[in-house]
């Protein structure tokens, strides 16, 4: 079973307002990733990180910002929320390397009224 | 066009029915995987391929580099088997957009 946590794992928020959303790992993963996806929808990724203090965009442009200063912790921040933020976040984990399975986390339901 | 398609969108089968979901992509690769997403949005990773085939219990998965073509097999179809099944490509992930399987029993 995979050690990969996300929280909230539901966020009901107002517009404008500054979100924080959790990813921690405990398998020692140096890469890492966020993705997006709306309901019935492909998944996109965002985010994502090789190692400590390396961030890198995905092929979807989005608002929000990560950071990675420790191995286990990949963060991602919207700085003011907004209702086309509203989605499913999810954070996965991977060993470095080419092709390495991906861990996914359960999830944050993100719902920007 | 999408660089990964995937068909059937949508199979419904009967408990015990054999089913194939297939991928196909038009990038180069390292690495092929086959998610699986439940309905309440929970994601697994049922295999990564680079070659060949791999196996892991009623669930089969092939990969033909050459002809950029991946299939999942399930046999013996369960209800619990109803989901969503992804298909990615690793190079900078790129996904499928997931054929919705429902096992009737």
């Amino acid at each position: 079973e995979a050690d990969i946590y996300q929280t909230p794992r539901y966020l009901v928020i107002g517009t404008g307002k500054k979100i924080t959303l959790e990813c921690s790992q405990t398998m020692g993963h140096d890469k890492m990733y966020w993705y997006q996806q709306d309901p019935g929808m492909e998944l996109h990724l965002i985010h994502y990180s090789y190692g400590v203090n390396s961030t890198e965009k995905g092929d979807l442009s989005s608002e929000s910002t990560v950071s990675r200063i420790r191995t286990e912790h990949f963060p991602l921040t919207l700085e003011s929320a907004r209702p086309s933020h509203t989605s499913q976040y999810l954070c996965a984990s991977s060993e470095i390397g080419a092709g390495g399975t991906q861990y996914f986390g359960p999830g944050t339901r993100l719902l920007v009224l | 066009k999408n660089e990964v398609e995937q068909s059937p969108q949508n199979l419904t089968a009967q408990e015990g029915e054999f089913i194939t979901i297939n991928c196909s992509y038009s990038v180069g690769i390292s690495a092929l995987h086959w998610l699986q997403q439940h309905p309440g949005g929970g994601i697994v990773s049922l295999f990564m391929l680079s070659s060949g085939k791999k196996k892991h219990g009623r669930l089969i998965a092939t990969i033909n580099i050459q002809e950029k073509h991946s299939s999942l097999h399930i046999t013996a179809s369960h209800p619990r088997d109803s989901a969503v099944y992804i298909c990615a490509v690793h190079n900078d992930m790129r996904f499928g957009a997931g054929t919705r399987l429902t096992v009737k029993p």
